[in-house]
């Protein structure tokens, strides 16, 4: 099994749906959560970083951490076409000094206009 | 240069033959990693550095390479290439610091085939 899960997708939602994004992860010791966007053809880029359970909101996306559950979703608002890109999570125990992330596979979004 | 680069962009190798990817960071990260991701599988890390001088194996190490020779290069090298080692290739780097800092920022990437 592995450490993180996440459903590859894809999921295809009209212009200014609410958009649900999922990963469940085994590992109790994450306490450092984030969601990277990823383009086609390009690098990941960080878009939300958390630490530990609750929710952090920025603009039209809130990133929500369950660690009862061992569950994190990423919610996207008013979606756009330009949020088309696959969106990974990913994890860690530790912050600063040595750490490793534990990504997820990722999950494919298309908006449609 | 303003980030992580990484050439080159893509490759075309046949089996066999010795390659080295190049990544270049210009942030004075200390730690810096190669992943590659595959369909279905993400990204998986392959080997890191903590800071200039060191280095450690990831997840998938067997058949590749790194040295750390100073703070803003980190080649990985692949000593004779096989066609499951076809993939795209990421480096990433991270500063060093209190909390928030856990976040990796991440090169282009390369696209290599091989043969």
């Amino acid at each position: 099994q592995k450490e993180v899960e996440q459903d590859p997708g894809p999921l295809s939602v009209p212009e200014g749906a609410i958009v649900s994004l999922n990963c469940t992860y085994s590992n109790s010791a994450f306490q450092y959560f984030m969601w990277y966007r990823q383009y086609s053809r390009k690098g990941p880029e960080l878009l939300m970083y958390t630490y530990s359970s609750g929710n952090k909101e920025d603009g039209r996306f809130t990133a929500q951490v369950d660690k009862s559950s061992k569950y994190i979703s990423l919610f996207i608002r008013d979606s756009q076409p330009s949020d088309s890109a696959t969106y990974l999570c990913a994890m860690s125990p530790f912050s600063g000094g040595y750490n490793k992330l534990i990504f997820g596979a990722g999950t494919r979004l298309a908006v449609h206009p | 240069i303003a980030g992580i680069t990484q050439a080159p962009t893509s490759q075309i190798l046949a089996a066999g033959r010795r390659m080295t990817l190049r990544c270049t960071q210009d942030m004075r990260h200390n730690a810096m990693y190669w992943y590659r991701q595959d369909l279905g599988l993400g990204l998986r890390l392959i080997h890191y550095s903590n800071t200039a001088g060191t280095t450690g194996k990831g997840e998938v190490p067997d058949g590749y390479s790194v040295s750390r020779a100073n703070t803003d290069d980190f080649p990985l090298t692949l000593a004779s290439a096989v066609p499951s080692q076809t993939s795209v290739y990421f480096c990433a780097s991270r500063g060093r610091g209190g909390i928030g800092t856990d976040t990796q920022y991440f090169g282009p990437g390369t696209r290599l085939t091989v043969l």
